[in-house]
């Protein structure tokens, strides 16, 4: 069956510092979405990217989808203590189901 | 506007037992999903309705069903408890099927002991 890895599981950084997370699905996808979830909370929704090759950004953030619509990347600049959370990346494959990667776990450390 | 509300927020099961959980989705949203969270993973699909209809399936027994009703509120139930039932069960709800932003719930915290 259709599977999202994300990597890397675990980032600690210092405050200031980039981190960047990376969601590779094993079929192609019809399109992608990324969600937050601080610790104890519940996912929140950050973007949704279509279009082969498509690039968001959101302030800090910059969201990626590849051209062969199996990859995706999120791009946080310069990080603050608020961007502590899990974040995922969740495809379909256009069944509206969809899939959620293993999450990136980030740190930040002030 | 209240955001997806999901009810009880903690519950305490035994094991052979059966729970009801429930979501009701943010106002005028008709789609409906239902996902399992355990501790340190990423949220696993069970079902998705729309329309009152059940849409999409995710790969659990037959003890998960879920219906949805016609205020658009849903239902998740489990039959004949087991231990690795134990999860988050999160709630999504959405304008529409299809490519369009889901709002989870807090979830419902199950622990079957």
């Amino acid at each position: 069956g259709q599977q999202v890895m994300q990597i890397p599981q675990y980032q600690h950084v210092q405050e200031g510092e980039d981190f960047t997370t990376y969601c590779n699905s094993s079929t192609t996808l019809s399109n992608i979405q990324w969600y937050k979830q601080r610790p104890g909370g519940h996912p929140v929704f950050l973007i949704q990217l279509v279009k082969s090759g498509e690039v968001k950004k959101q302030k800090r953030l910059t969201f990626q989808f590849g051209e062969a619509k199996k990859n995706s990347s999120l791009h946080i600049t310069a990080t603050q203590t608020t961007d502590v959370g899990t974040y995922f990346c969740a495809g379909t494959s256009g069944t509206y189901k969809y899939i959620f990667g293993t999450g990136t776990r980030l740190k930040v450390l002030a | 506007d209240a955001g997806v509300t999901q009810s009880p927020t903690h519950l305490i099961k035994t094991r052979g037992q059966h729970v009801t959980l429930r979501c009701s989705p943010i106002s005028g949203h008709k789609s409906v999903s239902w996902y399992q969270q355990v501790l340190g993973q990423g949220p696993q699909f069970i079902f998705q309705y729309y329309e009152k209809e059940e849409r999409g399936r995710g790969n659990f027994p037959d003890r998960f069903s879920a219906r949805q009703f016609p205020n658009y509120s849903s239902e998740l139930n489990v039959n004949a408890l087991l231990l690795g039932d134990s999860a988050l069960y999160l709630c999504a709800s959405s304008l529409r099927m299809g490519v369009t932003e889901a709002f989870f719930g807090q979830g419902t915290r199950l622990t079957v002991v």
